[in-house]
């Protein structure tokens, strides 16, 4: 079965800061990994994927997440955050069994970053 | 133009009474889906439509029933509202293939009061 942790709550950084939002999963196949960011009253828009190929990946506003295999995790990163960065963010995982099968949400990290 | 729409995007019933969500996309994706976000921000899959057929039936009582009349719209009817169906409904679209990212709505707050 597929799941997907976002150990922390919450994460606070200052302005300038380096950020990094974790992110683990397991999949029983090939997993591809997406990180989708929910400012208030939104909806999920989508920052980053990967599927295959370079393990890190880069995306929407500057952020970047790497891929290991070996520890099953899909952490995203920023190297100076914004104060327009905070967000709720969502590690989501869907395995290559077949297309358009459930994609498996983790339960969100708050990143709050400090002026 | 907005790509996926849902509306309304504000719903408040009582308890007992019967609604509706519309859900229309018009990037052109073959897929639809509905999501449900809890007061606590967790994400879970309801139903998934690919080509107006139904695909994902996750544990949700039967009294909410999707429709998908055609692959660009994908309706939520609820009967008989209850208390705990209080959350934000998402609406979301893609194309098949399981390497494309989701496309989401802005969200239907529903408050059963």
């Amino acid at each position: 079965a597929q799941s997907v942790a976002q150990p922390e709550d919450q994460v606070n950084v200052a302005e300038g800061n380096p950020l990094t939002v974790k992110c683990t999963y397991s999949v029983s196949g090939n997993p591809y990994l997406f990180w989708y960011v929910q400012y208030p009253n939104r909806g999920l828009q989508f920052l980053l994927k990967y599927i295959t190929g370079d393990n890190l990946v880069k995306g929407s506003y500057g952020f970047e997440a790497e891929f290991n295999k070996s520890q099953t995790s899909f952490h995203l990163k920023k190297p100076s955050a914004l104060v327009s960065d905070s967000a709720l963010y969502f590690c989501a995982v869907r395995d290559d069994g077949g297309g358009g099968f459930k994609t498996i949400f983790g339960a969100g990290t708050r990143l709050f970053v400090k002026a | 133009d907005t790509a996926v729409s849902q509306t309304p995007k504000y719903l408040v019933t009582q308890m007992g009474n019967d609604k509706s969500i519309k859900c229309e996309q018009n990037l052109g994706h073959d897929t639809m889906y509905w999501y449900k976000q809890d007061s606590k921000k967790f994400l879970k899959i309801m139903f998934s439509y690919n080509n107006k057929e139904l695909i994902i039936n996750e544990t949700v009582p039967n009294r909410f029933s999707p429709k998908s009349p055609d692959k660009a719209h994908l309706n939520l009817h609820i009967n008989s509202l209850e208390l705990g169906d209080s959350a934000v409904y998402f609406c979301a679209s893609s194309q098949w293939d399981s390497n494309t990212e989701a496309f989401f709505g802005q969200g239907t707050r529903l408050t059963v009061v």
